[in-house]
């Protein structure tokens, strides 16, 4: 069974670069394609970006001038940047896999809470 | 970018009740669209992809219909366990985008 999990900090200083890593278990990072998503408290879901497995990546327009997604697949594991936070980029950060470039989301991690406050 | 919307944003609905929530795209997206179903501090968990295919261990009272831009998630009859929020996602064109999301509620 494929299970994934978040870890990183909770909290982060305005300003500053949150940063995020997904360890993918009980599975092959390759051949799939691995999204982080959000989501403010009490509010909806945000799909931030997404990576193969060979490195290739798409970002939401909406936030690509602060993120980097990238891939380390000698250790089944993808990473989140997200630069110059605010309070607005507060939220449940997932980590997600779909099994094609345009695919919905079969397996979710269980979750971040990521604050940004000083 | 795709713009999706759901409706009712509130539902309150008895055990038993047939239940049916609406999501619509701002422009068409054939039949790429998922239906995930989410509790209180939990991830979100597909139910249907591909508007009407129901992922592999979900009960069969969920049923998704709809192409282009309107679609429809069906809960034939409502079960405690039942009781979420419900998020229509797009995978047409990038970037991926939810709707709004519907909370169904105890009536």
């Amino acid at each position: 069974q494929v299970q994934l999990q978040e870890s990183g900090p909770g909290l982060v200083k305005p300003s500053e670069t949150l940063s995020l890593t997904c360890t993918v278990s009980g599975g092959s990072i390759n051949s799939y394609y691995w999204s982080w998503i959000r989501q403010p408290p009490g509010k909806a879901l945000e799909w931030i970006g997404n990576i193969y497995y060979s490195g290739s990546t798409n970002y939401n327009p909406s936030l690509k001038s602060q993120v980097t997604i990238s891939v380390d697949t000698s250790k089944n594991q993808f990473s989140l940047k997200l630069s110059s936070v605010t309070a607005a980029d507060s939220a449940v950060y997932y980590c997600a896999r779909s099994r094609d470039s345009y695919g919905y989301f079969d397996y979710w991690g269980l979750g971040t809470l990521v604050t940004v406050s000083s | 970018d795709i713009q999706m919307t759901q409706s009712p944003s509130t539902l309150s609905a008895s055990v038993g009740d047939r239940v049916t929530i609406t999501c619509r795209a701002s422009q068409s997206i054939s039949r790429w669209l998922a239906w995930y179903q989410q509790k209180p501090g939990k991830a979100p968990k597909v139910l249907i992809y591909k508007a009407s295919s129901l992922e592999s261990g979900v009960p069969s009272r969920f049923s998704g219909s709809g192409s282009g831009t309107e679609f429809t998630l069906t809960i034939s009859s409502l079960q405690p366990d039942d009781f979420a929020t419900y998020y229509c996602q797009q995978y047409n064109s990038y970037p991926f985008g939810f709707g709004p999301g519907t909370k169904v509620d105890i009536k």
